[in-house]
C-alpha cells in the first residue's frame, strides 16, 4: 500500500498570508493526487484533483503542484473560511490512501 | 444537485451488526462506481470498500475484509454496507462517497456514525 505523508501537521499562518502544505508519497503515483478540504463537524470537500486541477468554482486562490512522489497544495490571500483540515488522497494504486491531515489553524 | 445521504449507524455492542445505507440523487446512479470511507474520532480517513457500476466487482481495506459486504441497488439509487463481526476500533463516521471515472472520490455524503461498546 501506497502510505502517503504530509506536513506539517499543523500549520499556523495570519488571515491574508499565504500557507504551502505537503504531501509526499511512498511510490510515485504520477498525478492521481486530489486534496481535500474538512471542515469542523463536516464531510470532507474535493477541492483539486490530478494534482493541479480545481474544482468547479474553486477560489484561484487554491493552487496545487507536483507528480510522482512530491506534491504541494498552496492557498495564497488566506481567508477565514480556508481554516479548516487538508487531505491528500492518492488513487493511482489499490488500496486507495490518504494523508493523515494538516490542520490549518489561525495564528 | 448531487446528493448522497447515509443511514442507519448506531450503537451496537462487540460482535454486533449493522447494515448502513446512502441513498443517492441528482445522478445516474449506475454509470458510477462508489466507495465507503470511514472516520475514526479524532483521526484521519480511511477508505473502507469499492464497488463497481453493476455491483459484481468489490473491493475492500484488509481491515474489514471477511466482515463487511458491500452492494448496491441501481434500480433504486442506493448503496449499502452491511457490517459484521463490529469491533471497537470500526468506531468511527461511515461516509458514502462517489467515484468518478478517473478514481477520485468527488462527492461525499454527510457520513453516519457507528459506535461499537459494551
Amino acid at each position: 500500500e501506497i502510505v502517503m505523508t504530509q506536513s506539517p501537521a499543523t500549520l499556523s499562518v495570519s488571515p491574508g498570508d499565504r500557507a504551502t502544505l505537503s504531501c509526499r508519497a511512498s511510490q510515485s503515483v504520477g498525478t492521481k493526487l486530489a486534496w481535500l478540504q474538512q471542515k469542523r463537524g463536516q464531510a470532507p470537500r474535493l477541492l483539486i484533483f490530478g494534482a493541479s486541477i480545481r474544482t468547479a468554482g474553486l477560489p484561484g486562490r487554491f493552487s496545487g503542484s507536483g507528480s510522482g512522489t512530491e506534491f504541494t497544495l498552496t492557498i495564497t490571500n488566506l481567508q477565514s473560511e480556508d481554516f479548516a483540515v487538508y487531505y491528500c488522497h492518492q488513487y493511482s494504486n489499490w488500496p486507495d490512501t490518504f494523508g493523515q491531515g494538516t490542520k490549518l489553524e489561525i495564528k | 444537485e448531487v446528493q448522497l445521504v447515509e443511514s442507519g449507524g448506531g450503537l451496537v455492542q462487540p460482535g454486533g451488526s449493522l447494515g448502513l445505507s446512502c441513498a443517492v440523487s441528482g445522478f445516474t446512479f449506475r454509470s458510477f462506481e462508489m466507495n465507503w470511507v470511514r472516520q475514526a474520532p479524532g483521526k484521519g480517513l480511511e477508505w473502507v470498500s469499492h464497488i463497481d457500476t453493476g455491483g459484481s466487482s468489490t473491493h475492500y481495506a484488509d481491515s474489514v475484509k471477511g466482515r463487511f459486504a458491500v452492494s448496491r441497488d441501481n434500480a433504486n439509487d442506493s448503496l449499502f454496507l452491511q457490517i459484521n463481526s463490529l469491533r471497537a476500533e470500526d468506531t468511527a463516521v461511515y461516509y458514502c462517497v462517489r467515484g468518478d471515472t478517473g478514481g477520485r472520490f468527488d462527492y461525499w455524503g454527510q457520513g453516519t456514525p457507528v459506535t461499537v461498546s459494551s
